[in-house]
């Protein structure tokens, strides 16, 4: 089945260590998404790519990083992780929206912990 | 993209419908209206969207007010599997679909 896929599922790192999460797609979207979830919170959009257009939200702080060296895979990087980056990181695509709009499918998502 | 609002929480038993509300007072002619739900410690699935007219899919229906100011997300038989927290986001196909989301209503359905 066509999905997206995040590695790993749990992840610890040591503050300040950097620390990379990945997600894959075999749904060939052309827009890839990255979301942080902290513990009781709703999702907050850290940024996404419109195929190799990155589009930073305004208030996504600088130690948050991207990559997306292909269609299929996007990468996300904390440069210095702080205690306050333990959250749930959730990748999503969908297709290019064109003229219409479109459901975002979500992975299972990468538990950050930070010790 | 337009703000909504949703209760905080709600119940329903098991086999009855759920009807979700949600008030989208500010959307605008070209935003859409999304229904994503979250099950407990998994990714945000998608429900079902629609515009103007009311949709039904194999999940839910969406019923979408003729002022377009408000809609119900219906879950027609709820099961102890629908229990999760329901998100309503409205978003335009010019914003690369992108999602805000709110705080969303947690659901729970009691056996």
């Amino acid at each position: 089945d066509a999905m997206v896929i995040q590695n790993p599922r749990y992840q610890v790192t040591q503050f300040g260590k950097p620390v990379t999460l990945s997600c894959s797609q075999t749904l060939n979207h052309n827009v890839m998404y990255w979301y942080q979830q902290k513990s009781s919170q709703a999702p907050k959009l850290l940024f996404h790519y419109y195929d190799k257009d990155f589009n930073n939200e305004a208030d996504t702080p600088d130690n948050f990083q991207s990559r997306r060296p292909n269609t299929s895979f996007c990468f996300l990087d904390i440069r210095s992780p702080g205690l306050g980056d333990a959250a749930m990181y959730l990748c999503a695509t969908s297709r290019d929206p064109g003229k219409s709009s479109y459901e975002q499918y979500f992975g299972p998502g990468t538990r950050l912990t930070v010790t | 993209d337009a703000k909504t609002t949703q209760p905080t929480s709600m119940d329903c038993a098991e086999g009855r419908a759920a009807n979700l509300p949600c008030n989208h007072s500010t959307i605008s002619g070209n935003e859409y209206v999304y229904w994503y739900r979250q099950i407990h410690s998994q990714g945000p699935q998608y429900i079902i969207h629609g515009l103007k007219n009311n949709e039904t899919n194999e999940m839910a229906s969406l019923i979408i007010t003729e002022d377009r100011k408000s809609s119900t997300l219906i879950l027609p038989h709820a099961t102890l599997r629908d229990t999760a927290v329901y998100y309503c986001i409205v978003t335009s196909y010019s914003s690369a679909s992108k999602i805000i989301f709110g705080s969303g209503t947690r659901l729970s359905i009691r056996p």
